[in-house]
């Protein structure tokens, strides 16, 4: 049973470029969530994909941006990147039921960005 | 705003010994506590977790203990041993705004010394 994979593993950019991050959610599931953290910090939300729509979003800029494909993989898109965008971004999945979203997330590896 | 709070920042126990890690929280909404695990350069891995319908929650060595009135739970590790030197995360989410978003506390570094 395959969990979480993310890519690249590493990244490193310079101020104003655009980065994508890629995630596969764990089999079966169909809810992805993105969260960056920073060194030294808790995970922070970012947004999370549901049916291919963003369902909710944390306190990030326009410049984070994201899409969820119809096999439930997701991407994570930044523009104009700023030295304090670097950070593990993480992916993190879970199962939608009838009720609404299951409680538990299942986290990826991470991608380390590094914005010079 | 942080909305989860935990303490300490870091932690030193001798093998055997117990660790203890605060968490606290203000927003009622919220109705699932989990505490997750995270080993340098990987993801957090959940450990176990709660609901306010429950004071305390075992699974081996790990111990929830949760107080609502308090808005109050807490991480016991019993028997610590040198594997389980990570950074942990209590972390806390609400069922209400229809997604399952996690605000998670800022972290405790553990060490179990030989």
């Amino acid at each position: 049973d395959a969990g979480v994979t993310q890519s690249p593993t590493h990244l490193i950019k310079t101020r104003g470029q655009q980065v994508t991050l890629r995630c596969s959610p764990k089999s079966g599931h169909d809810t992805v969530s993105w969260y960056q953290q920073a060194l030294g910090q808790g995970p922070q939300f970012i947004f999370q994909y549901y049916e291919e729509e963003e369902r909710q979003r944390g306190n990030f800029p326009d410049r984070f941006s994201g899409h969820q494909f119809p096999n439930y993989s997701s991407e994570l898109n930044v523009n104009a990147l700023l030295l304090g965008d670097s950070a593990l971004y993480l992916c993190a999945s879970s199962l939608d039921l009838a009720g609404g979203p299951t409680d538990t997330q299942y986290f990826g590896p991470g991608t380390r960005l590094t914005v010079l | 705003q942080q909305q989860v709070k935990q303490s300490p920042q870091s932690l030193i126990v001798q093998k055997g010994g117990i660790s203890i890690i605060n968490c606290a929280y203000e927003n009622t909404a919220f109705d699932y506590f989990p505490w997750y695990q995270q080993f340098p350069g990987k993801g957090p891995a959940l450990l176990i977790a709660i609901r306010p319908d429950v004071s305390e929650k075992k699974e081996g060595r790990f111990t929830i203990s949760f107080n609502k009135s308090a808005k109050q739970f807490s991480l016991h590790i019993m028997d610590s041993q040198p594997g389980d030197s990570a950074t942990y995360f209590c972390a806390a989410s609400t069922r209400w705004t229809g997604a399952n978003n996690l605000f998670f506390g800022t972290g405790t570094r553990l060490t179990v010394i030989p």
